[in-house]
This record gives structure tokens, sequence and C-alpha cells, in this order.
């Protein structure tokens, strides 16, 4: 079975470029998250989508950054304009949320991972 | 927020070794997953917890759901050099939506 789906695996762009990351999720999943992970912060939640409504985007570090999910088979965070300090890996995760019995079951799967160079 | 610490930070360990880690939180999780990240790629899911108390193993690999629902740990069993990378702990606190909070990771070395 295919995982989760990331591209482009690698970016450099140059300051003040648009980048646009996307991200395919595993087939019957209903939550998406987008991640992003550096040394000095270690793994952050950018946002995340429920049935590809986008359900908390406070992580979202500012108005450059913005994600969509047009449909349950596609997402893209877009920073514009980027910033060295965007530099980092950026992960996609999905994940098929259930509620039984009381417990929630929510075991993300991860992508690969893009990794973002702006200079 | 939610804060998850975990330690040790790092461990460099002789191959065939147990090896031990582990979360800690201030609040309350209804959900504690592990994860093992090598480099260049993405966490890969190795072990979810759900029940307080409750024991599961992955081959080498058992993780426990602490009792008071505030901690973690996994401990990896006759270590091998395959084993190295960052270990991380992920938990989702009650009324979190479907947020998990990650702990710091745990970088793992193995001398063959």
């Amino acid at each position: 079975d295919a995982g989760v789906i990331q591209s482009p695996r690698h970016e450099v762009t140059e300051m003040g470029q648009e980048v646009t990351l996307r991200c395919k999720p595993i087939s019957g999943h209903n939550s998406l998250f987008w991640y992003r992970q550096t040394m000095m912060r270690g793994l952050e939640l950018l946002i995340y989508f429920n049935n590809n409504v986008p359900i908390d985007d406070s992580g979202m570090p500012e108005d450059r950054f913005s994600a969509k999910m047009p449909n349950a088979s596609f997402s893209t965070l877009k920073i514009q304009p980027s910033e060295p300090r965007d530099s980092a890996v950026y992960f996609c995760a999905s994940s098929l949320v259930l509620r039984l019995g009381g417990s929630s079951y929510n075991e993300q799967f991860f992508g690969p991972g893009t990794r973002l160079t702006v200079l | 927020g939610q804060q998850l610490n975990q330690s040790p930070q790092s461990m460099f360990i002789q191959e065939g070794e147990d090896v031990s880690m582990n979360c800690t939180s201030s609040s309350i999780f209804n959900t504690w997953l592990w994860y093992k990240q090598d480099p260049g790629e993405g966490p890969v899911l190795l072990i979810a917890l759900y029940k307080a108390g409750e024991l599961t193993s992955n081959g080498r690999l058992t993780a426990q759901f602490g009792i008071t629902r505030k901690d973690s740990f996994l401990n990896i069993s006759a270590s091998i050099p395959s084993d190295v990378g960052i270990y991380f702990c992920a938990g989702q606190p009650d009324n979190a939506g479907n947020m998990l909070t990650f702990g710091g990771g745990t970088r793992l070395m193995v001398k063959p």
C-alpha cells in the first residue's frame, strides 16, 4: 500500500519566492496534518484538517503560510514570500481518526518530508 | 501548551544491550505513540497505546502506558546497529481534538 506521498523531496529557493509543498494522504484517512521539524524546535504542528476542513491552524507561524485541502486526496502548504528562517523539513501526516467507546484512535502516518532551504 | 519531557536526550550503547527511554507530562494523555525516525526520512510508527496500564510489544520493542496517564516508556531489548535513530514519543491530551504533542526525541547510537 502506498503511504503518504510528499513532493518535492527537496526544494531550494531564494528569499521572497513562493514555495508550494504537496501531500497525498493515505487513501481512506480522514485527517491530515502538516508539521515542521527543525533542530531548535523539534516537531511542530502547523495545521490539521479533518474531513478536508481546517480545524486548528494555531501553529501556522504567520500570514505568509497558508494551507488548503481541496479534496480528500490532496493538500498543499504554501509559503509566500519565503524567508531563510523557513528553512526546515516539512512533514505531512495522515490518520484515520476513530472514536470508539470513549477512546480516540489517532495513529498518524508520516510522509518522507520536504527539505526546504531558503537562501 | 502541552509539554512532553522525553529522556534521555541521547544514548550511546553497545550492541546487545537493552535500552530504556521515557516520556512524562504534567497533563493527562489518552493516547501514547512511539515513533522512530531514520536520517532523511519521516517518523515511523512503532507502537500505539490507548489504555492506562497497557503494555504492548512489537518484536524487541516493549512500551507501556503509565497508570497515571501522564507517562510512557519504551524498552528495546538486545539492541542491534539498525536500531540507530531518533525515537519520539507522542501523546494525545484529553480535549485536544486530533492533535498530538511530541517529545523532543531520544537519539540512539549503537556501537557494534
